[in-house]
């Protein structure tokens, strides 16, 4: 069981938009930075969003990612079919002196 | 453009040692800011990370790994290695290999992985 927690599915249908939350503790998001990756079946995971809510080079906007207190939140707007993924957040545990993952969240673009 | 590429054996039988090589290509493991990550996922599961090294040897492990676990570093190769001891079925899984990135303070409490190399499935079996 993840020390982050996330919602094991969620499904939209496209064009809309959807949220996926990764609650933790003040040991990890609290006080640290949280990471998003998305992984599409059979490939590597790839950076969506670092430092809370910045989206590196060749990311569109329709990703977005926020923090507060000891949860974070990945926004998807516009949703397409080639958005349906797994989709986890990453962090620092201070207790632990570890990265954590969220169990990840498995978007279906109906 | 960064590439990582992971090798190293498909199997390995129960109670040996695990053994990958990470090749870094299209930039340098001799980075100010940069650490070099490994990160697991076991078949059907998330992802577990497993330690990460600065090419000056400096090397953080996961505490729950950390006994079993060494990661090295070859400068003159350009790559970073990974060796886990005493292996059982739940060491089965896709390996990676990542850049592991930190922000401006320098503490891990800002990181993120990226760009992570294709992954290799290692199974433990006899």
């Amino acid at each position: 069981q993840s020390v982050l927690t996330q919602p094991p599915s969620v499904s939209a249908a496209p064009g809309q938009k959807v949220t996926i939350s990764c609650s933790g503790s003040s040991s990890n998001i609290g006080n640290s930075y949280v990471s998003w990756y998305l992984q599409l079946p059979g490939t590597a995971p790839k950076l969506l969003i670092y430092d809370n809510n910045m989206r590196p080079s060749g990311i569109p906007d329709r990703f977005s990612g926020s923090k507060s207190g000891t949860s974070a939140t990945l926004g998807i707007t516009g949703l397409q079919t080639g958005d349906e993924a797994f989709y986890y957040c990453g962090t620092w545990d201070s207790s632990l002196s570890a990265v954590i993952f969220g169990g990840g969240t498995k978007l279906t673009v109906l | 453009q960064l590439q990582l590429q992971e090798s190293g054996p498909g199997q390995v039988k129960p109670s040996e040692t695990l053994s990958l090589t990470c090749s870094v290509s299209g930039g340098s493991i001799i980075s100010n800011n940069d650490y070099w990550g490994w990160i697991r996922q076991p078949p059907g599961k998330g992802l577990e990370w497993i330690g990460s090294i600065y090419y000056g040897g400096s090397t953080y492990y996961n505490p729950s790994l950390k006994r079993r676990v060494t990661i090295s570093a070859d400068t003159s190769k350009n790559q970073f290695s990974l060796r886990l001891n005493s292996v059982t079925a739940a060491d089965t899984a896709v390996y990676y290999c990542a850049r592991h990135l930190r922000g401006p303070s320098g503490y891990f409490s800002n990181n993120w992985f990226d760009p992570w190399g294709q992954g290799t499935l290692v199974a433990v079996s006899s």
